[in-house]
């Protein structure tokens, strides 16, 4: 059973436009839900991650919107640029991390 | 401060033989987890060690296996190897594991093709 399902799976944005992923839960004990990047051939990042005590958190163009009664969290991308083009994580943890399954983002010129 | 090293990079292997991956974590950290990545299915949680003890284990079969050394350094084993089994395998590192510090540090992964 997928203890985080994401989506979607692919999405192609234009260059400046906002990117929006979406995640979902079932575990109402997690405590951490981070999301990760990753580039081809590179092992997944840290990109930006949120406990469920704030329902927002912002770090630059990137940013985290939490709703803990729907057990659902998205990432947003403001202003998407080429070089955000990656696949994109997110994952929910308590003692151990459940990933979603990717979004893959093309942010075409 | 080096990253987190896996070896070999690459590796093809046939169905039946076995397989050892090995991941050296940032210094100074002690967890290790082991994550099989494939197309469509995302991250799957392998097994975790801290302090050279498994704190954590995924529903994996027994043919997947692993260890930590008193360094932090970690091996994990593939026997029996299966078709199915080709897939990215990635190492995270962290201070203390858990949810406890957040951020998992990956390595590039061990790309593992089985024929």
């Amino acid at each position: 059973q997928q203890q985080v399902k994401q989506s979607p799976q692919s999405l192609i944005v234009q260059k400046g436009g906002i990117s929006i992923i979406n995640c979902a839960y079932e575990n109402t004990a997690f405590d951490y839900f981070p999301w990760y990047q990753q580039f081809p051939g590179k092992g997944p990042a840290l990109l930006i991650a949120i406990r469920p005590d704030v329902s927002e958190k912002k770090e630059g163009r990137f940013t985290i919107s939490f709703n803990k009664s729907a057990k659902q969290f998205s990432l947003h991308i403001m202003d998407s640029q080429p070089g955000d083009s990656a696949t994109y994580f997110c994952a929910a943890s308590r003692n151990q991390f459940y990933f979603g399954t990717g979004t893959s983002l093309t942010v075409i010129p | 401060k080096a990253g987190v090293t896996q070896t070999p990079r690459y590796l093809i292997k046939t169905r039946g033989q076995q397989v050892t991956l090995s991941c050296s974590p940032i210094s100074g950290h002690r967890s290790v987890s082991w994550y099989q990545q494939t197309p469509g299915q995302g991250l799957q949680f392998l097994f975790e060690y801290f302090s050279e003890t498994q704190r954590n284990k995924g529903n994996f079969p027994g043919r997947f296996s692993g260890r930590q050394f008193s360094n932090s350094r970690s091996e994990m084993n593939v026997s029996t190897l299966e078709l199915g089994d080709s897939a990215l395998y990635l190492c995270a590192s962290s201070l203390q594991g858990g949810s406890n510090t957040g951020e998992l540090f990956f390595g590039e992964g061990s790309r593992l093709t089985v024929l």
